[in-house]
């Protein structure tokens, strides 16, 4: 089974602060882990992937992750907040074997000037 | 690079009546996913193809639900006797390969007057 928790469904940062977005997994076996993000009435983007390789996942717009087995996070940070990072963010699980991706609840970045 | 595309990109219908959704998959991609997104939740797996072989369904594609891929290429989603609850985005999904990162198409969003 696989599963992903996604802490603080809402988000708010200033314009130039960090930006942490906290995402805990369930997995039997090493997972793949991915970040996506949506903008409103659109597809998802994929942000970074972790698979296996190193555990810090650099990813566009200057985001990365980092993956963590002993707390079983993948938790997705950016030094400094833009106004066009405002955005759904959702992190999502792969499992080894399985097909289909387990996705979160979404967190909603709200980024003030 | 055309992506993946859904059409159309939104039907509105009346309760009972049946659509049908269409998904293009990025072409060498021989996996296809379809999944479904309702306000303040992330991507639920609906259903999942590799090549023309559907492969797996989700307890939330009811008797109502119906999916294809008869050539191994685009695919299509029909919802019959709609209900209101069928209201959400459906996305469509396309990977290389098993466990790899999914390219979303920009969704179908459905609204079941």
């Amino acid at each position: 089974a696989q599963s992903v928790t996604q802490l603080g469904s809402h988000v708010s940062v200033s314009e130039g602060a960090l930006v942490l977005l906290r995402c805990n997994y369930s997995s039997s076996v090493p997972p793949y882990l991915f970040w996506y993000v949506q903008y409103p009435n659109q597809g998802l983007q994929l942000l970074l992937k972790y698979t296996s390789a190193a555990t810090l996942v650099k990813g566009i717009n200057g985001f990365e992750a980092e993956f963590k087995k002993s707390e079983t996070s993948f938790h997705l940070t950016k030094p400094s907040a833009h106004m066009s990072d405002a955005a759904e963010y959702f992190c999502a699980v792969n499992s080894g074997g399985y097909q289909k991706v387990t996705f979160g609840t979404g967190t909603k970045l709200q980024v003030i000037p | 690079d055309t992506g993946v595309s859904q059409d159309p990109r939104h039907k509105i219908t009346k309760r009972g009546q049946n659509v049908t959704f269409r998904c293009d998959p990025i072409s060498e991609h021989n996996r296809l996913y379809w999944y479904r997104q309702t306000l303040g939740q992330g991507p639920e797996f609906l259903t999942y193809f590799q090549n023309e072989a559907q492969l797996e369904k989700s307890r939330l594609l009811s008797d109502r639900f119906s999916a294809e891929r008869p050539k191994g290429s685009f695919s299509t989603l029909e919802i019959q006797r709609t209900e209101q609850g069928d209201s959400a985005m459906y996305l469509c999904a396309s990977s290389l390969e098993a466990g790899r990162e999914q390219f979303f198409g920009p969704g179908t969003r459905l609204t079941v007057l």
